[in-house]
């Protein structure tokens, strides 16, 4: 397996405009996490799905983030509209079961708001 | 309530000595698992090792170890003989049963291999 895939690396867009980060979970895995990692917070969680279904979404900082997982292969994180202050690294992770299992991180995207 | 913590921010070594990462946790449950995970520059997270709260053996993988001790809630993480390639951030993370689906990240441990 590829592991989760991620995309774009990058990306920089101007406050305002809306930014859809998308991910690709390991095929089997049940659930599916997004992360936030910046200097100041580190990894934070902003919403988990179980079998596509989203479980807890109270990590979201603010309405003006959504996410949506259609199906098991396939999840996306909206913000709109960006700002500045959403500048940070995504991160999309994958894993098999409940606790007793790891979870397989995504390479990340960078997202710069300018 | 779940808390992980990662006292050292950050830590330099020179190479070929040995370096522990300290991670302390915090749950009222006596069930759940414990985690390491390894950032290097390039980004990713990386899965090292995963151990479960009713087995305190230690492990050994080459030259990473980790010692777990229930009596003082640790999980430590030790590399001997560093390399420059260790030079990265350090995760701990707690999965508890009540909310066995997400992960309780500490604030990470950047630890610096000076050659």
């Amino acid at each position: 397996d590829a592991g989760v895939i991620q995309s774009p690396r990058h990306e920089v867009t101007e406050m305002g405009q809306e930014v859809t980060l998308r991910c690709k979970p390991i095929s089997g895995h049940d659930y599916l996490f997004w992360y936030r990692q910046t200097m100041m917070r580190g990894l934070e969680l902003l919403i988990y799905f179980n079998n596509n279904v989203p479980i807890d979404d109270s990590g979201m900082p603010e309405d003006r983030f959504s996410a949506k997982m259609p199906n098991a292969s396939f999840s996306t994180l909206k913000i709109q509209p960006s700002e500045p202050r959403d500048s940070a690294v995504y991160f999309c992770a994958s894993r098999a079961r409940s606790m007793n299992t790891e979870a397989f991180f995504g390479q990340g995207t960078r997202l710069t708001v300018v | 309530a779940q808390k992980v913590t990662q006292a050292q921010t950050e830590i330099s070594v020179v190479e070929k000595e040995d370096v522990t990462l300290d991670c302390v946790y915090e749950t009222r449950d006596t069930t759940y698992y414990l985690f390491w995970y390894k950032q290097p520059p390039s980004g990713e997270l990386v899965f090292l090792i995963r151990r479960n709260s009713f087995d305190e053996q230690n492990e050994i993988s080459g030259r990473y170890s980790w010692n777990f001790q229930k009596s003082t809630s640790s999980f430590n993480f030790t590399i001997t003989a560093s390399q420059v390639v260790d030079s990265a951030v350090y995760f701990c993370a707690l999965s508890v049963r009540p909310t066995g689906n997400q992960f309780y990240f500490g604030t990470g441990t950047s630890l610096t291999v000076i050659p």
